[in-house]
């Protein structure tokens, strides 16, 4: 079954510098990945998903994730960080077999971004 | 992307009563739904996986008799807490799938805040 590892349960930043927030996967074969975002008391945003297509891909808001199968990983990055990017990040497997469709969600990341 | 619309976005009630959730894809037709909850400081859990014309699916340790799981049509369905509990306090999001085979993604609803007296 495939599970993800987020390193790191909260990140710090600064408007304007850069966004870091890491992932790794554990799969035996080539997953399927989503990052979500939540604003306090909202919903599930996609912020970007991997299928394989393209190693780097790009979401919305200038977020972007490259997938990296010798590291095993698929960290969000933005080159510069707005206010309203404080929030919770989630980096999701999705499902295969018969629980395809099925996320499992981890702790996440919250993300705050000070003036 | 898809639109999902939850209503109410909001709902207090006494303990014993049932309240009803409805979760509506605006813009596609979602033969699979999902259903999580999230209490506080929490991740989402996923509670059952609702199919359009058949029983829905519950995850372990979620009681199909207190969370009833109605999926009429393809663009709604209705998530109802039975004699419900001060602990069956969360929030409650729902998700439709949209299958496309690699691409296949979930969008989720702006969620419902149950609090139970």
């Amino acid at each position: 079954a495939q599970s993800v590892t987020q390193l790191d349960s909260h990140v710090s930043v600064s408007e304007g510098t850069p966004v870091l927030l890491r992932c790794n996967y554990s799969s035996s074969y080539s997953p399927s990945l989503f990052w979500y975002v939540q604003h306090p008391n909202k919903g599930l945003q996609l912020l970007l998903k991997y299928t394989s297509a393209a190693t780097l891909v790009k979401g919305i808001n200038g977020f972007e994730a490259e997938f990296k199968k010798s590291e095993t990983s698929f960290h969000l990055t933005k080159p510069s960080a707005h206010m309203s990017d404080a929030a919770e990040y989630f980096c999701v497997p999705n499902a295969g077999g018969t629980s395809y469709g099925k996320l499992t969600f981890g702790q996440g990341t919250i993300l705050t971004v000070h003036p | 992307g898809a639109v999902v619309s939850q209503h109410p976005s909001r709902v207090i009630c006494k303990s014993g009563t049932s309240v009803k959730i409805e979760c509506r894809s605006l813009d596609f037709q979602a033969t699979t739904m999902f259903w999580y909850r999230q209490f506080p400081k929490q991740s989402l859990m996923l509670m059952a996986t609702s199919n359009e014309g058949s029983k829905a699916t519950y995850e372990q340790g979620v009681e199909k008799d207190k969370f009833l799981i109605n999926h009429a049509s393809l663009t709604l369905s209705t998530l109802t807490v039975t004699s419900a509990h001060p602990e069956d306090s969360s929030f409650y999001i729902c998700s439709i799938l949209l299958a496309g085979g690699p691409t296949d993604t979930q969008y989720f609803g702006p969620g419902t805040r149950l609090t139970v007296l």
